[in-house]
């Protein structure tokens, strides 16, 4: 069965210092695979995108993600948290085959303290 | 400026009275879908469209109707609707590149009392 999973529901981190946040993904193949960003009250924004190539993906705001086939992983990074990343992240997969379903994690709840 | 627009933003209702909710963009985008979004659940994909009349389910989809009549509108509809069906609903649009929902809208806060 296809699923994502988010291991870290939240994740407190200090502005300035680094951020990982974790996704794991099962699936028949490689999918697409993203991370989208939702401020309070918001629609999600798309932070980054992985289809093929350099599994190093860089992403709008200063994030990042590698891509780890051997470990079915697709981890957001960011070198130096500022208190304006404070949000919902949302790790999403999708299939390569014709469609239109995506399926996304539960997100991680990202809060940052001074 | 590219957008998804959503209406209404926020309804309380009570149950079996038909809702509509509208989406429209103004992108010119091929593929639109709605998510709901719960609590510990993440989002889930209720339906998608990927042009006009052209619509399938999504993982969530029962209690739900969508049509695609033009390009740039896609609602979605409540027939009958239920508590269950209390909500935060998004409505997304993007280009046949990659299929990924790239902008979404700002949200409609459902509640069926």
């Amino acid at each position: 069965a296809q699923s994502v999973t988010q291991p870290d529901i939240h994740i407190t981190v200090s502005e300035g210092a680094s951020l990982e946040l974790r996704c794991n993904y099962s699936y028949g193949a490689t999918p697409y695979l993203f991370w989208y960003v939702q401020s309070p009250g918001q629609g999600l924004q798309l932070l980054l995108k992985y289809f093929s190539g350099d599994t190093l993906v860089q992403g709008i705001k200063g994030f990042e993600a590698e891509f780890k086939r051997s470990q079915s992983s697709f981890n957001l990074r960011k070198p130096s948290v500022h208190w304006s990343d404070a949000a919902e992240y949302f790790c999403a997969v999708g299939p390569r085959a014709s469609g239109y379903a995506l399926n996304f994690g539960k997100g991680t709840s990202l809060l940052v303290t001074p | 400026e590219a957008q998804v627009t959503q209406n209404p933003r926020y309804l309380i209702t009570v149950t079996g009275k038909k809702l509509t909710v509208t989406c429209s963009q103004n992108m010119n985008h091929e593929y639109m879908s709605w998510y709901r979004q719960d609590p510990g659940l993440g989002l889930r994909q209720i339906y998608y469209s990927m042009n006009v009349e052209v619509t399938d389910k999504g993982d969530v989809p029962e209690g739900y109707k969508v049509s695609r009549k033009e390009k740039r509108n896609f609602p979605l509809i409540l027939e009958s609707p239920s508590p269950n069906q209390t909500s935060l609903y998004f409505c997304a649009s993007s280009t046949g590149q990659g299929r990924q929902p790239q902008h979404f809208g700002d949200g409609t806060r459902l509640s069926i009392l």
